[in-house]
């Protein structure tokens, strides 16, 4: 079993459709965690921090559940922008090694 | 904005031949990663500096991969030698460090890509 694990999808939605992703991770003593999304044949770039209480930034929010040892990410009205591959990142210290899954594909189509 | 700068951007080599990668992280970024990201798969990390000191090259294939970082600044890994499953993307990031969670941000460069025949 994966340290990280994702639906790597596709998910095919239309635009303004909401859409929500899950990871999990096996690492009880994971500490930090995040979402990036990398666009294809690009880097990978930070879209967000996941805090404890949970937290949004405009269209997406995110949420940590550490009893089920899961992260959420979900986007409300959903751009043509949106399309890309979102990864989750857990790691496991705050100097500690980062972990990334595989990977969730988001095709928004008009 | 800064930026993580890295190079060649594409590299094409023959199997058995030596290949090097350099990556210039962001000025004052304490921690430098490397990391190979095969096509359809996650990042995975090869190696992490705190400084020019290795903290974790667990997942580095030390038979064959290198990796120095001898100032503290930028860095270097390299290949030898190169072997048709090395076909990947090498990224480099890099974050500022130290004991604060909002440190760790890990900003990535645009990556090598390297095709090994």
């Amino acid at each position: 079993r994966k340290e990280v694990e994702q639906d790597p999808g596709p998910f095919n939605v239309p635009e303004g459709a909401t859409v929500a992703f899950n990871c999990t991770y096996s690492n009880s003593a994971s500490q930090s965690f995040f979402w990036y999304r990398q666009d294809c044949r690009k880097e990978p770039k930070l879209l967000m921090s996941v805090y404890s209480s949970g937290n949004e930034d405009g269209r997406f929010t995110a949420q940590l559940n550490r009893a089920s040892q899961y992260i959420s990410l979900l986007i409300r009205d959903s751009k043509l922008s949106d399309s890309a591959t979102y990864l989750c990142v857990v790691k496991v210290g705050n100097a500690g090694k980062s972990t990334f899954g595989d990977g969730t594909t988001l095709t928004v189509k008009p | 904005e800064a930026e993580v700068a890295q190079s060649p951007r594409y590299k094409i080599t023959e199997k058995s031949q030596a290949v090097a990668f350099w990556c210039d992280p962001i000025s004052g970024h304490a921690t430098l990663y490397w990391y190979r990201q095969i096509l359809g798969q996650g990042p995975e990390l090869l190696v992490q500096f705190q400084d020019e000191s290795v903290v974790d090259d667990s997942q580095l294939p030390k038979d064959r991969f290198s990796a120095e970082r001898l100032k503290g600044v930028d860095s270097t890994l390299k290949i030898q030698p190169a072997e048709l499953g090395d076909s990947a993307m090498y990224l480099c990031a890099s974050s500022l460090g130290g004991g604060v969670a909002g440190l760790h941000t890990q900003y990535f460069g645009p990556g090598t890509r390297l095709t090994v025949l």
